[in-house]
């Protein structure tokens, strides 16, 4: 079975500044997705961005990047000049064969004015 | 393209009432799943659909639950004898199937926070 693991319960940033919020997952196929999920407080989950396990470019998305390391099995999110707006609950997730997702157990981030 | 929409957004009910929740997935998305949160938690599968097959149930899916998704459209979650554990926020989440049959991104819904008393 796959597992998430998000080391990190809380971080916390200053606003501008930049934050990488880490997640190791284990897996024995080679075929997934990856994927970093927000849910601000008393909102809905949001995709933030997502990789494909056989690409071995980086996923960005404005701000948001991921550093993908497969051989290691980690996945973290940089958060670039983070915005007041980024403050919310962070999941990493991981898609594969299962068909469901696997969740870790999340980051709180924090965004100091 | 109006997103997931779960209904109703909460809910709270004494322990042994039966309760039951409505999820509609993004329109033409052909696989339908239901999650467990809660606090402080990542979502936990429960079961998922491919139309109106339900395909896979999870261990944490005990006998009390049921779901379904008649016409492979909305989908219910039924919880019967409620008990106080049940307390959670239920996620639903749509996806359509990829043409190369690999995992895609899911989509969530705002969930219904269930509360038992």
């Amino acid at each position: 079975a796959q597992t998430v693991t998000q080391s990190q319960p809380e971080m916390s940033v200053q606003e501008a500044e930049t934050v990488t919020l880490s997640c190791t997952y284990d897996t024995s196929e080679s075929d997934y997705y990856l994927f970093w999920y927000k849910q601000p407080p008393s909102r809905q989950m949001i995709l933030v961005i997502r990789q494909e396990a056989y690409k071995q470019q980086n996923a960005t998305e404005n701000r948001f990047s991921v550093n993908f390391q497969k051989a290691a099995k980690s996945f973290s999110l940089k958060i670039s000049d983070s915005q007041l707006g980024d403050a919310a609950m962070y999941f990493c997730a991981y898609g594969g064969s299962a068909r469901q997702l696997t969740f870790g157990s999340g980051t709180q981030l924090t965004v100091l004015p | 393209d109006t997103g997931v929409s779960q209904n109703p957004r909460h809910k709270i009910t004494k322990r042994g009432q039966n309760v039951t929740f409505r999820c509609d997935p993004i329109s033409e998305h052909n696989r339908l799943y239901w999650y467990r949160q809660t606090l402080g938690q990542g979502p936990e599968f429960l079961t998922y659909f491919q139309n109106e097959a339900q395909l896979e149930k999870s261990r944490l899916l005990s006998d009390r639950f049921s779901a379904e998704r008649p016409k492979g459209s909305f989908s219910t979650l039924e919880i019967q004898r409620t008990e106080q554990g049940d307390s959670a926020m239920y996620l639903c989440a749509s996806r359509s199937l990829g043409l190369a049959g690999v995992t895609d991104t899911q989509y969530f819904g705002p969930g219904t926070r269930l509360t038992v008393l």
